[in-house]
C-alpha cells in the first residue's frame, strides 16, 4: 500500500532559527495536506497543495509540492515557541489518508 | 458552533472490559474515521466509513469494533481482545477527499 515518509522524527532549534520537514510519498499525489498537534491537543489542519510545484504561505510558514507530487516540505522561519508541537503530513489512499509519522518540533527560548 | 465531540476525555478501563468511545459531528460530513496514536507516534487508522450503515477496517481493526446508524455518530468499542488498548483515540471527519477535521480525543488507560 502507499506509504508516506517524513524526516526528520525529532528537532530541537533554538529560537528564532529556521525549521524545515519533509515529506516524501511512494506513489503520485492528488493533494498533500499539513496538519499541527500542539502537545496535548488534536491535530489541526494547515493546508492542502493539490498543484505540481505549488508554494503557499502562511506568515511564516511556507509549504512546497513537489513537480512529480510525490514530495513537500513545510519551513518555519524564525520558529518561535507558539511552534511547538507535531507537524504531519498526509496524502489521500482512496477514501482514506495515510499520515506520515511526524516531525516533533521543540523550540528553545 | 459546528464541530466534533468526543467523550469522555480522559477513560479508565479494567482489563478484560469493554469500552465505547463516543464521537459525534454536526459538521454534516458524510465520512468519519477514528485513529489510534500512541506517545510520541503518528495516527494509525482503526476504522472508517464514508457513509450511514458502511464502514471499513483501517490498518489496526483487530479487537475493534464499530458502527455508524446516523451520520452524525461513529461510536468505536475497544474490546478485550485488544491486547495492548492504552492510548490516545481521535475521530475525524470529512466530506470524502477533503481534509479531516479532528475531535479532542479521548485517553483510555487500561489499569
Amino acid at each position: 500500500g502507499q506509504q508516506v515518509m517524513q524526516i526528520p522524527q525529532y528537532q530541537h532549534v533554538q529560537e528564532g532559527e529556521d525549521f524545515t520537514t519533509y515529506c516524501n510519498s511512494s506513489t503520485t499525489l492528488s493533494n498533500i495536506q499539513w496538519y499541527k498537534q500542539r502537545p496535548g491537543g488534536h491535530p489541526v489542519f494547515l493546508i492542502q497543495l493539490v498543484k505540481s510545484g505549488e508554494v503557499k504561505k502562511q506568515k511564516r510558514l511556507t509549504f512546497q509540492f513537489g513537480e512529480a507530487k510525490k514530495n513537500s516540505s513545510l519551513h518555519i522561519t524564525a520558529t518561535q515557541t507558539t511552534d511547538v508541537g507535531t507537524y504531519f503530513c498526509a496524502g489521500p489512499d482512496g477514501n482514506k489518508l495515510v499520515f506520515g509519522a511526524g516531525t516533533i518540533l521543540r523550540v528553545k527560548s | 458552533d459546528g464541530g466534533i465531540t468526543q467523550s469522555p476525555k480522559y477513560l479508565f478501563r479494567k482489563e478484560g472490559q469493554n469500552v465505547t468511545l463516543s464521537c459525534e459531528q454536526n459538521l454534516n460530513h458524510d465520512a468519519m474515521y477514528w485513529y489510534r496514536q500512541d506517545p510520541g507516534q503518528g495516527l494509525r487508522l482503526i476504522y472508517y466509513s464514508q457513509i450511514v450503515n458502511d464502514f471499513q477496517k483501517g490498518d489496526i481493526a483487530e479487537g475493534y469494533s464499530v458502527s455508524r446508524e446516523k451520520k452524525e455518530s461513529f461510536p468505536l468499542t475497544v474490546t478485550s481482545a485488544q491486547k495492548n488498548p492504552t492510548a490516545f483515540y481521535l475521530c475525524a471527519s470529512s466530506m470524502g477527499g477533503t481534509p479531516e477535521f479532528f475531535g479532542p480525543g479521548t485517553r483510555l488507560t487500561v489499569l
